[in-house]
């Protein structure tokens, strides 16, 4: 069973400051990752994408991944308060199947 | 742009009774089309996914089923409604290539009495 981790937190943080999500997945060849917001109540909503390791920057997210580590991150820049919400971070893996990890609820204190 | 519609945005049936949920995709052509479950503060369960119309493949062997009747609506089913089918049920869709994103639609809130 392919699997993808997040820490379920909540992860708190001031307002300001960065917010800094983890996941890592067991499917080496994964290829394709990407984060989701979902705030209570809702729909998951697409964020970012990242395809190769590296950084990937769009306006206060960064996506980051490292495939040697199997580790993809996404750091959010001057937090705010509408930013708290679960992230859920997802990869397809060698099945083409999209495959999600149970979430990190953040919480971000004005 | 791409649009997805799922209705209804919530709904109440007893124990027993039948299911119907619908999802619609406008702005794309052969989509590939899921349907997941959300239980309260759990993960996204993969229900069904469609690759084309009449095509369905299930994940998870339970009462409720799935159908492709059109390029781009997708409908769950159920004939009889268990408690443990309460839950946030999502329709999502994404490109027909291989490693793109799904996008989701507002869901439906399901609670079984």
């Amino acid at each position: 069973q392919k699997e993808v981790e997040q820490n379920s937190g909540p992860l708190s943080v001031p307002e300001g400051a960065i917010a800094s999500l983890n996941c890592t997945y067991s499917d080496r060849v994964s290829q394709s990752f990407f984060w989701y917001r979902q705030y209570s109540g809702k729909s998951p909503e697409l964020i970012m994408s990242i395809y190769s390791n590296g950084d990937k920057e769009d306006g206060r997210f960064t996506a980051q991944l490292n495939k040697a580590s199997q580790y993809v991150s996404l750091l959010i820049r001057d937090s705010q308060p509408s930013d708290s919400a679960t992230y859920l971070c997802a990869d397809y893996n060698a099945g083409n199947m999209l495959t999600f990890g149970g979430g990190t609820r953040l919480m971000v204190k004005p | 742009s791409q649009t997805i519609h799922q209705w209804p945005a919530t709904l109440v049936q007893p124990v027993g009774s039948p299911l119907s949920l619908e999802c619609t995709v406008e702005g794309t052509s052969n989509p590939n089309l899921y349907w997941y479950r959300q239980a309260a503060g759990r993960g996204l369960q993969l229900l069904f996914y469609s690759v084309g119309i009449g095509q369905i493949s299930s994940e998870v062997p339970q009462n409720l089923s799935a159908s492709r009747p059109q390029d781009r609506q997708f409908i769950l089913s159920s004939k009889k409604l268990l408690l443990s089918d309460s839950g946030f049920y999502l329709c999502a869709w994404s490109v027909s290539d291989n490693n793109q994103p799904q996008h989701f639609g507002d869901g439906t809130r399901l609670s079984i009495l």
